[in-house]
């Protein structure tokens, strides 16, 4: 069976330090992968997904990037934070063409302060 | 013009009477359709898709689709206070560029009260 890692569970960090959240996905290959983010009483907003290793697009301009070094690990990054990022950041996996279903990982929630 | 709508809420419902959770969308192309539940502080579960017109039954759980109408539901059947969370819908659409993806509501907050 798949099963999907998110870590830290939790992080407090200063506005203007840099940011690393990590994801990974076991028991699948080639997953299409993403990056969601969901402010309090807010939707989710899709920040970045991943079709392959070094592949990334981009839903929204702002400070955060992505980037696929492996098949199945997703890396979330900032340079500098914003009290703005502050959020509970999910990573999901898709099994690819012709499925549609999305499973979200546990999730990060990140202050920052 | 969001692509999908929810009622916030929240819904209330006693123990053990049916909940019922609504959704539509704008755009007639919305090929696939989700829903999620999620609990407080908890990332979002998938509980149910479905992808032809009709209704289809998992469980306590019912998910209706009227392509039609732009509409979706969720059904859930002798509702308990565990089914208390916030349920997201969401629909797959593809514009023709490198990858479909979802589109999510912003949930519907549903309460089971003893």
């Amino acid at each position: 069976s798949q099963t999907i890692h998110q870590w830290p569970a939790t992080l407090v960090q200063p506005v203007g330090s840099p940011l690393s959240l990590e994801c990974t996905v076991e028991g699948t290959s080639n997953p299409n992968l993403y990056w969601y983010r969901q402010a309090a009483g807010r939707g989710l907003q899709l920040l970045f997904y991943s079709v392959g290793i070094g592949q990334i697009s981009s839903e929204v301009p702002q400070n955060l990037s992505a980037s696929r070094p492996q098949d199945r690990q997703f890396i979330l990054s900032s340079k500098k934070l914003l009290l703005s990022d502050s959020g509970f950041y999910l990573c999901a996996w898709q099994r690819g063409l012709g499925s549609y279903e999305q499973y979200f990982g546990p999730g990060t929630r990140l202050t920052v302060t | 013009q969001k692509e999908v709508e929810q009622n916030s809420g929240p819904l209330s419902v006693p123990e053990g009477a049916i909940a019922s959770l609504n959704c539509t969308y704008s755009d007639r192309g919305s090929q696939s359709f989700f829903w999620y539940r999620q609990y407080s502080g908890k990332s979002p579960e998938l509980i149910m898709f479905i992808y032809s017109n009709g209704d289809k039954e998992d469980g306590r759980f019912t998910a209706q689709l009227n392509k039609a109408s732009q509409y979706v539901s969720l059904l859930i059947r002798d509702s308990q206070p565990s089914d208390s969370a916030t349920y997201l819908c969401a629909v797959y659409l593809d514009r023709g560029s490198t990858l479909g993806r979802l589109y999510f509501g912003r949930g519907t907050q549903l309460t089971v009260w003893p």
